[in-house]
């Protein structure tokens, strides 16, 4: 299994500022994805992010404002700009298993907006 | 969107089966059904998955019918700590479009 970490694992933000999400993973992974869980609410796909590429972004998500790195295949960040208090969810990566076909999730950050 | 649909809820004894049903009446050929747990503020945690035949881990059964249009999870001794909200998920697993797609699971409480 591949083990994932998030940083930072929770912030509180001003409306208008922007916040870096960091994803490291133990192992070198070609896809990993970024989701976004609102309050009370599942899991949404923001965008596919593979090493080498422009990321993929879901209907709803646009680049301008969940911009996305991939600079190589153990690292990844989601940067949510220009924050609003409805930003305010927990985001989390998740990358592909190699071998089981398995997707694996960090443990999230908690984003709070004011 | 996701393409299966879960109870909202389901309580189970302490100790007793867990059964945990999905449909997934349009599932395609290459599509595996894929089950996941989110305990309260942590990243969802993999279960199981299969495409056709019944699966069987130290965590959980999966059944599929044979048609594959349902399953059913099974936690064969529920405890406290499998309270959580469980999720119901088909993907394709090869090729370009094997993303994730969550619907809004069923949320599991273990009562002593």
């Amino acid at each position: 299994s591949a083990v994932i970490s998030q940083k930072p694992s929770r912030d509180i933000c001003q409306r208008g500022t922007s916040l870096t999400i960091q994803c490291q993973v133990d192992s070198q992974v070609t896809m990993m994805f970024w989701y976004r869980q609102q309050p009370g609410q599942s899991l949404t796909l923001i965008a596919t992010a593979n090493q080498g590429s422009e990321a993929t972004y879901e209907s709803g998500f646009v680049i301008d404002k969940f911009p996305i790195s991939r600079p190589n295949l153990t690292f990844s960040t989601l940067t949510v700009s220009n924050m609003s208090p409805e930003d305010s969810s927990i985001y989390l990566c998740s990358v592909e298993g190699v071998f089981n076909n398995e997707q694996f999730f960090g443990p999230g950050t908690r984003l709070t907006v004011l | 969107d996701a393409k299966t649909t879960q109870p909202p809820s389901m309580d189970c004894a302490e100790g007793r089966a867990a059964n945990l049903p999905c449909n997934h009446s349009t599932i395609s050929g290459n599509e595996y059904v894929y089950w996941y747990r989110q305990i309260h503020s942590q990243g969802p945690q993999y279960i199981i998955h299969g495409l056709k035949n019944n699966e069987t881990n130290e965590m959980a059964s999966l059944i599929i019918t044979e048609d594959r249009k349902s399953s059913t999870l099974i936690l064969p001794h529920a405890t406290l700590r499998d309270t959580a909200v469980y999720y119901c998920i088909v993907r394709v697993v090869f090729g370009n479009n094997n993303d994730m797609r969550f619907g809004a699971g069923t949320r599991l409480t273990v009562k002593p």
